[in-house]
């Protein structure tokens, strides 16, 4: 099964500090997401992204989020100002040739904040 | 807005036995179903996926799920459990009706333990 790489695995911060999640994808899989899941509650889309674009965002996904391919491979989530209840586990997911198409999801990262 | 429902957050079954985990969606369009799994510290794996045609689908690991439109369900079943399926399994609707780019919908999960 094709995979789908994340780091670091484990991110603790500060509150208030910036942090950014990182997301090797799969070969040719052009359509990337972020999710998150809080200790004990649902699996949360954040975002999806195609094209060098959000396609689609969530009411979770403020001002405070955002993502790009920096080198036009690697895929990040950046967090510019953290807050306690964002500590959670995250998840990056790539599909392939459509929206539709099976998401491969990575092993997370799990973030803590102080 | 789309949703999905996993009733039973913790199954527990003994090794050898038939399994059954419930989900129920609720989405606006044609859905696309999938059976997800997470094992301890993992990412999370397809186990199979619903998107048209036979109702009745095949996955890894000899799970199946059958998708009822009537009843709004995407039930798992696995006629013998293995002390190895001990898990998180985690039911998902997504597609693309209206303004839906692949955005998944997660249920709350259900945490299988298998007795020996």
């Amino acid at each position: 099964e094709p995979e789908v790489t994340q780091t670091p695995s484990h991110q603790v911060t500060q509150m208030g500090q910036e942090v950014i999640l990182r997301c090797v994808p799969i070969s040719n899989h052009l359509y990337f997401y972020w999710y998150r899941q809080i200790l004990g509650q649902k699996v949360e889309f954040l975002v999806s992204f195609y094209n060098n674009e959000i396609s689609e965002k969530s009411e979770i996904f403020d001002d405070q989020f955002s993502v790009e391919r920096p080198d036009g491979s690697n895929f990040t989530l950046k967090i510019r100002s953290t807050k306690l209840e964002d500590s959670a586990m995250y998840f990056c997911a790539n599909g392939a040739a459509t929206s539709t198409d099976t998401q491969y999801f990575g092993p997370g990262t799990r973030l803590t904040v102080l | 807005a789309q949703s999905v429902t996993q009733p039973d957050i913790h199954i527990t079954v003994s090794e050898g036995a038939s399994l059954e985990l419930r989900c129920n969606y609720s989405y606006g369009a044609t859905p696309y179903l999938f059976w997800y799994v997470q094992s301890p510290g993992q990412g999370l794996q397809l186990l199979l996926k619903y998107f048209s045609g036979d109702t009745l689908v095949q996955g890894i690991k000899g799970f199946e799920a059958e998708f009822k439109r009537s009843q709004s369900s995407f039930n798992l079943r696995k006629p013998s459990v293995h002390w190895s399926d001990a898990a998180e399994y985690f039911c998902a609707v997504g597609g693309t009706g209206g303004t839906s780019y692949g955005k998944l919908t997660f249920g709350q999960g259900t945490i299988l333990t298998v007795h020996p």
